[in-house]
């Protein structure tokens, strides 16, 4: 049981270059969330999908979009990455539809745009 | 907007001090509080969920109280050790529609 995975977890790009950040979780959950975490801000949300097939906006969604695969994946893509994309990105799942469900982090894909 | 705000930003105390910070948000929005701990160069990891007024929840020397009416939460950490070295998080959510609202942490570091 590996909980939730990442995929890379460092990655170099430079402007303009596009890239996909992998996630998947085996834990059966319905929800999945893209995050990023920047020095002195808190966790912000990108996108997040409530179940499969569906994805909404969270936070910070401009410049990125996602797909939801199927249950065990989602997949956040940076079509024309720019210097404002350089952070930690972090998948998280959580089970279940109300709001106090545990989110369960991957460990984080560390993106530098140059 | 809604804003979560934790105290202190950062705390240094010795090995067997016993420590708490404050994670204060909005009385009027709330649907549940999330506690995580989180590691330098791992991933933040969850401790409580809290939902009703007055709630207490521990795990070993570790625990959280809740205030829903005035809006704070406490976290604990009784006879503190090396490894309890990390970020606390709090997040806020205030409403059953799964978007976290976090704070910025509390940053506390356990000085052997």
């Amino acid at each position: 049981n590996a909980g939730v995975t990442q995929t890379p977890k460092f990655q170099v790009l430079k402007t303009g270059q596009s890239m996909t950040l992998q996630c998947a979780q085996d834990m059966n959950h319905n929800s999945m969330y893209w995050y990023r975490q920047d020095p002195g801000m808190g966790l912000r949300l990108i996108y997040y999908s409530a179940s499969e097939g569906t994805t909404d906006k969270g936070e910070v969604p401009n410049g990125y979009n996602v797909s939801r695969l199927n249950k065990r994946e989602f997949s956040l893509r940076l079509e024309s990455a720019a210097p404002s994309q350089t952070s930690v990105y972090f998948c998280a799942s959580s089970g279940g539809l109300a709001g106090d469900d545990t989110q369960y982090f991957g460990p984080g894909t560390r993106l530098t745009v140059l | 907007i809604l804003n979560v705000e934790q105290s202190p930003q950062s705390l240094h105390v010795q090995e067997g001090d016993s420590t708490n910070f404050t994670c204060s948000f909005p009385s009027s929005n709330f649907y549940a509080l999330h506690w995580y701990r989180w590691e330098t160069a791992k991933s933040p990891e969850a401790l409580f969920v809290m939902t009703l007024n007055g709630d207490e929840k521990k795990k070993g020397r570790i625990s959280a109280t809740l205030n829903t009416k005035e809006g704070y939460s406490y976290l604990y950490i009784k006879g503190s050790q090396p490894e309890d070295s990390a970020t606390y998080l709090c997040a806020l959510n205030a409403g059953n529609n799964r978007k976290l609202i976090w704070g910025l942490g509390t940053s506390l570091a356990v000085n052997p």
